[in-house]
């Protein structure tokens, strides 16, 4: 299986600020025939099922707000909130769909410094 | 617009087993194959299997390999997850969620409780 590493763990951001989320695959997923990168990443609040925020590493799910943004490629991968709002505060998990076996990161938790 | 619900909250002893569902509309069903991923108390998401769109092929996760069944309907627009010999480490919340690549859109999900 692909294991997806994420980090931190943990982060706390102050409103308005940068955060910043790592997400590490141990293998390449990145497929050739088409040049696209098969990572997804999703929010979840607490009691509320996960909610797709980017796919293909760097597409925006529609309705997404900008301040969301994905980036990399191959085996590194980045979720970037560029101005935390109130809203934001939740786990966030990267995906691989390289596999049919998809796997998720542990989670990054978001709070408010 | 893409609805997936699923089926109520289940209380089940040891031993027992559960099948719960995901009933799909505002899409052609039999054009996505779902995933199904579960979320114990306080965890982080776990991948348990995929149905594809027409319902002949499955890929299960090998923890799971055994005891787990993913079904569809297409008559009726319905997922099903069967969980056979619970533990108490199958407490958790279960989801659907429709392939599109991606699992693009997920249910409510539904909390399987196992207690004796």
């Amino acid at each position: 299986d692909i294991v997806m590493t994420q980090s931190p763990d943990s982060l706390a951001v102050s409103l308005g600020e940068r955060a910043t989320i790592n997400c590490k695959s141990s293998q390449s997923l990145l497929y050739s025939s088409n040049n696209k990168n098969f990572l997804a990443w999703y929010q979840q609040k607490p009691g509320q099922p996960p909610k797709q925020l980017i796919y293909w590493a760097s597409t925006r799910e529609s309705g997404v707000p900008d301040r969301f943004s994905g980036s990399g490629s191959g085996t590194d991968f980045t979720l970037t909130i560029s101005s935390l709002q109130a809203e934001d505060v939740a786990v966030y998990y990267c995906q691989q769909y390289y596999t049919t076996q998809r796997t998720f990161g542990q989670g990054t938790k978001v709070e408010i410094k | 617009q893409v609805h997936l619900v699923q089926s109520g909250t289940e209380v089940k002893k040891p031993g027992a087993s559960v099948k719960v569902s995901c009933k799909a509309s505002g899409y052609t069903f039999s054009n996505y194959g779902f995933t199904w991923v579960r979320q114990a108390p306080g965890q982080g998401l776990e991948w348990m299997g995929w149905i594809s769109a027409n319902g002949d092929n499955t890929m299960y996760a090998q923890k799971l390999q055994g005891r787990v069944t993913l079904t569809s309907d297409t008559s009726t627009a319905t997922a099903y997850m069967e969980l056979r010999s619970l533990t108490s480490d199958d407490t958790a919340v279960y989801y659907c969620a429709r392939v599109n690549y991606y699992d693009d859109y997920w249910g409510q999900g539904t909390l399987v409780i196992v207690s004796s």
